[in-house]
């Protein structure tokens, strides 16, 4: 089983466009993240939300909005695509005070 | 600010042979956690090994070691009897709440 999943695994669209990004996890944890690597491989954190609550919202361009409908799922969205937004996107979770983060696979997000 | 630095941006071992990553980091902070996370080509981030700040002892995990020196902040990864399958970006991060904060990662080539 897979402990943190993600949809899709690669995603290619235009400029303008709006998109969302799925994330699952089935550890039973009661946070979960969203975090953006570049073309450089630099991984940043950009929001991370517990018990469904945005508690960690890091200079992101109001564009992306994440949604937590339920501790399991923290889905992402970004409006108005740009080219700037080209990345991988990673979900994670954990449990809040046990610092070890699980991963999932990654959406490679390419904006022409 | 809490920054995290690898100064290697690429590395490359032959098979069979020892290896070593270095990470500094920087904080104010007394607890918290370091950890060395390996993304293969496959693009998946893998907990590798990890480290409590408040234990003296090198964490250990099969041929993977670190060499923490607290007052140094410094935190290297020592990979013994490298595989080819070690081939990957290697990535130290730290975190003391929620945030990891990860360096800009080195790429390890492994060769036969």
């Amino acid at each position: 089983d897979t402990a943190v999943s993600q949809t899709p695994k690669y995603l290619v669209t235009q400029m303008g466009n709006d998109k969302s990004i799925k994330c699952e996890q089935n550890l039973g944890h009661d946070t979960m993240y969203w975090y953006k690597q570049d073309s450089k491989k630099f991984l940043k954190i950009m929001f991370s939300y517990n018990n469904k609550e945005l508690i960690i919202n890091e200079t992101v361009p109001n564009r992306f909005s994440p949604k937590s409908p339920d501790k399991a799922h923290l889905n992402l969205h970004i409006n108005s695509l740009e080219l700037g937004d080209s990345a991988v996107y990673f979900c994670a979770s954990s449990q809040l005070g046990a610092y070890e983060q699980y991963f999932g696979p990654g959406t490679r997000l390419t904006v022409t | 600010a809490q920054t995290v630095t690898q100064s290697q941006p690429e590395m490359s071992v032959q098979e069979a042979e020892t290896v070593t990553l270095s990470c500094t980091y920087d904080t104010s902070e007394n607890n918290y956690y370091l950890f060395w996370y390996k993304q293969p080509p496959s693009r998946q981030m893998i907990l590798v090994i990890r480290q409590e700040a408040y234990k003296q002892q090198n964490a250990t995990e099969n041929r993977f070691s670190v060499n923490f020196q607290k007052a140094a902040k410094s935190f290297s990864l020592k990979i013994s009897d490298s595989q080819l399958g070690d081939t990957a970006m290697y990535f130290c991060a730290f975190i003391n709440t929620d945030k990891l904060i990860f360096g800009t990662g080195t790429r390890l080539q492994v060769f036969p």
